[in-house]
């Protein structure tokens, strides 16, 4: 299957600083990324659909001034949390779909990252 | 009407028998219907999914179960080891390209010797 990476795998900062989370399609090319966040034991939950070019769109009740997501590239999106606190603390997950007609994935399939688990002090 | 309900949120299997996890959905515009496998500290990896043109997808030991008119498919896994240990999520979404998945609860997996 496709490849997608992570970075940094896990971080700890400091109450009131922000973290930058990248995502990257490693052997493809993805227009569309998606952010998700995973508490303990819990199901995935999408924060943010992120498009190539174009603003992110953000699912109710997710401050897209807190999570700001950049997709600069057809293999690149960030996800910075900003003035990040304890309650952001979470394992963060994002996953791209390739490009139709590129012969990766099957049925619009998704590949998800390995995580990041952020730890906020 | 997004929802997608997963039922039991924990199992234990014994070595050798069959898993079996159920889902349910509302929404009648979804139109594929994928199951994740989660390990702890990992991401989810797509383990088999299932369009409702087809009643039954099988891949190994993993098999789909789909009944359009109820709204309802299973995951059974048979010949369950203790390496399936895990989380697994159902999840659809529309067929277009690019749409959101809407996942379910999770189902936490032990399969014991």
């Amino acid at each position: 299957g496709a490849v997608v990476s992570q970075h940094p795998s896990w971080v700890i900062c400091k109450s009131g600083t922000s973290v930058k989370i990248e995502c990257r399609s490693l052997d493809f090319q993805a227009t569309t990324m998606f952010w998700y966040r995973q508490f303990p034991k819990q199901s995935l939950m999408l924060m943010a659909t992120s498009n190539e070019g174009s603003k992110a769109t953000y699912e109710q009740g997710v401050e897209k001034d807190k999570f700001l997501i950049n997709h600069a590239s057809l293999t690149l999106s960030t996800l910075t949390v900003t003035s990040a606190h304890p309650e952001d603390s979470s394992f963060y997950i994002c996953s791209a779909e390739p490009l139709p007609g590129t012969g990766r994935g099957v049925d619009n399939e998704q590949f998800f990252g390995p995580g990041t688990r952020l730890t906020v002090l | 009407q997004q929802q997608v309900k997963q039922s039991p949120q924990s199992l234990i299997v014994q070595k050798g028998g069959i898993s079996i996890i159920n889902c349910a959905y509302e929404n009648t515009a979804f139109d594929y219907f994928p199951w994740y496998q989660q390990f702890p500290g990992k991401g989810p990896a797509l383990l088999i999914a299932i369009r409702p043109d087809v009643s039954e997808k099988k891949e190994g030991r993993f098999t789909i179960s789909f009944n359009k008119s109820a709204k309802q498919f299973s995951l059974h896994i048979m010949d369950s080891q203790p390496g399936d240990s895990a989380t697994y999520f159902c999840a659809a979404r529309g067929f277009f390209g690019n749409e959101k998945l809407t996942f379910g609860t999770g189902t936490r997996l032990t399969i014991i010797p």
